[in-house]
């Protein structure tokens, strides 16, 4: 299958302070990626869509000046959380779409996730 | 998007079989049936996906009945490792963004 990785996997920071996290289609070219947030025993809830060489697609609610969003090639987008407050403390996870696309399907792939931290 | 409605959380015990039933009443003719597995501090995994009747794979099979508004996820023989959280999420394929809602937490014991 299709591999999906972020960087850092662990970001620890000061209030204030800006963090950008990687997310990297391994083996596979993504036009689409997504970012999702998930709060302890909570869901994923959806940020916002990354499209390469276009603006990114936020969801309701989401700051698109908090949370910038660029996909500067096919295999790499990028978040970064701008003045980081304790409150944006959360696992921030990555995905994109199956390469292996057919009709009937909408499989994702996700990556392992990174964990923030903001003191 | 349709609403699903899942068990918050199951508990069995290694070699059993455990059925996860996902409520859809919902669901429109488009739609298709998808469930993901997450584990602690990853990102989630796709498990399985149907739109009718039964599929099944190497890890789990989906059932789901002729008026299609539930469908029910089987993990035979579950291992310790199993223990996840499992979302069942309905949607058009083509409208590639997912919905999570709460998921069932199964925990196994030995």
């Amino acid at each position: 299958g299709a591999v999906v990785s972020q960087h850092p996997s662990r970001v620890i920071c000061k209030s204030g302070t800006s963090v950008k996290i990687e997310c990297r289609s391994l083996d596979f070219q993504a036009t689409t990626m997504f970012w999702y947030r998930q709060f302890p025993k909570k869901s994923l809830m959806l940020m916002a869509t990354s499209n390469e060489g276009s603006k990114a697609t936020y969801e309701q609610g989401v700051e698109k000046d908090k949370f910038l969003i660029n996909h500067a090639s096919l295999t790499l987008s990028t978040l970064t959380v701008t003045s980081a407050h304790p409150e944006d403390s959360s696992f921030y996870i990555c995905s994109a779409r199956s390469p292996f696309r057919r009709e009937s399907y909408n499989e994702q792939f996700f990556g392992p996730g990174t964990r923030l931290t903001v003191l | 998007l349709a609403k699903t409605t899942q068990p918050i959380s199951m508990d069995s015990y290694e070699g059993q079989e455990v059925n996860i039933t996902c409520s859809h009443n919902n669901i429109a003719t488009n739609d298709y049936i998808t469930w993901y597995q997450q584990f602690p501090s990853q990102g989630p995994r796709f498990i399985i996906q149907g739109y009718k009747t039964k599929v099944t794979n190497e890890v789990a099979s989906l059932f789901i009945p002729a008026d299609r508004k539930s469908s029910t996820l089987s993990l035979p023989r579950v291992s310790l490792s199993d223990t996840a959280v499992y979302y069942c999420l309905v949607g058009v394929p083509s409208d590639y963004k997912l919905s999570f809602g709460a998921g069932t937490t199964v925990t196994v014991r030995a």
